[in-house]
């Protein structure tokens, strides 16, 4: 498989819940970003990794949100005590200079 | 301040006409994506730019990096190509631009 996979591609919780997304890049892509998107919205930018550095958080990313890139390879998204704003789909590139690739992203929905 | 800005929002448009949609960007975007993306579905990468122009089938994407301006062309446009048409740009991270609406009806 040489694209970038998001895992699950949905997921339901309850409020207050914790949930963690996985993104695999494309193997040799040292560049991983995450996004966020909400219904009608072009995707907002939370994060990014050079290899394993996590390089900037957006403002968008509280306390509750973190995200890891153990060894520069995968990379993990986690949302702690999910709020019903935290329901959107969560993206995932990976690039290697320009060019990027996406992820199908991970759709949340908290009720 | 989004460093994106792309117009127009919203289009609708009948089967066989030609199409634009149009990005404006900021100092410091190297290279322009052209992306789309289907009612519910993720996003699919259409063209990728720094310069000139690039065509795919009936796409058309063209740059102008004097005037920091990018066009999407669709020409005989088909229902199927319902669906967002977003433009991100390049800087260390990709900046999206909020993505234009386009319905084609038959």
């Amino acid at each position: 498989d040489t694209g970038v996979s998001q895992d699950p591609r949905h997921k339901i919780t309850k409020r207050g819940q914790n949930v963690t997304f996985r993104c695999d890049p494309i193997s040799e892509h040292n560049r991983l970003y995450w996004y966020r998107q909400t219904l009608g919205q072009g995707p907002e930018f939370l994060t990014y990794f050079q290899n394993e550095a996590q390089l900037e958080k957006s403002r968008l990313l509280s306390d509750r949100f973190s995200a890891e890139r153990p060894k520069g390879s995968f990379s993990t998204l986690e949302i702690q005590r999910t709020e019903q704003g935290d329901s959107a789909m969560y993206l995932c590139a990976s690039s290697w200079g320009a060019e990027a690739f996406f992820g199908q992203g991970t759709r949340l929905t908290v009720v | 301040k989004n460093e994106v800005e792309q117009s127009p929002q919203n289009l609708t448009a009948q089967e066989g006409e030609f199409i634009t949609i149009n990005c404006s960007y900021s100092v410091g975007i190297s290279a322009l994506h052209w992306l789309q993306q289907h009612p519910g579905g993720g996003i699919v990468s259409l063209f990728m730019l720094s310069s000139g122009k690039k065509k795919h089938g009936r796409l058309i994407a063209t740059i102008n990096i004097q005037e920091k301006h990018s066009s999407l062309h669709i020409t005989a446009s088909h229902p199927r190509d319902s669906a967002v048409y977003i433009c991100a740009g390049n800087t260390d991270k990709l900046i999206f631009g909020t993505g234009t609406r386009l319905q084609v009806f038959p």
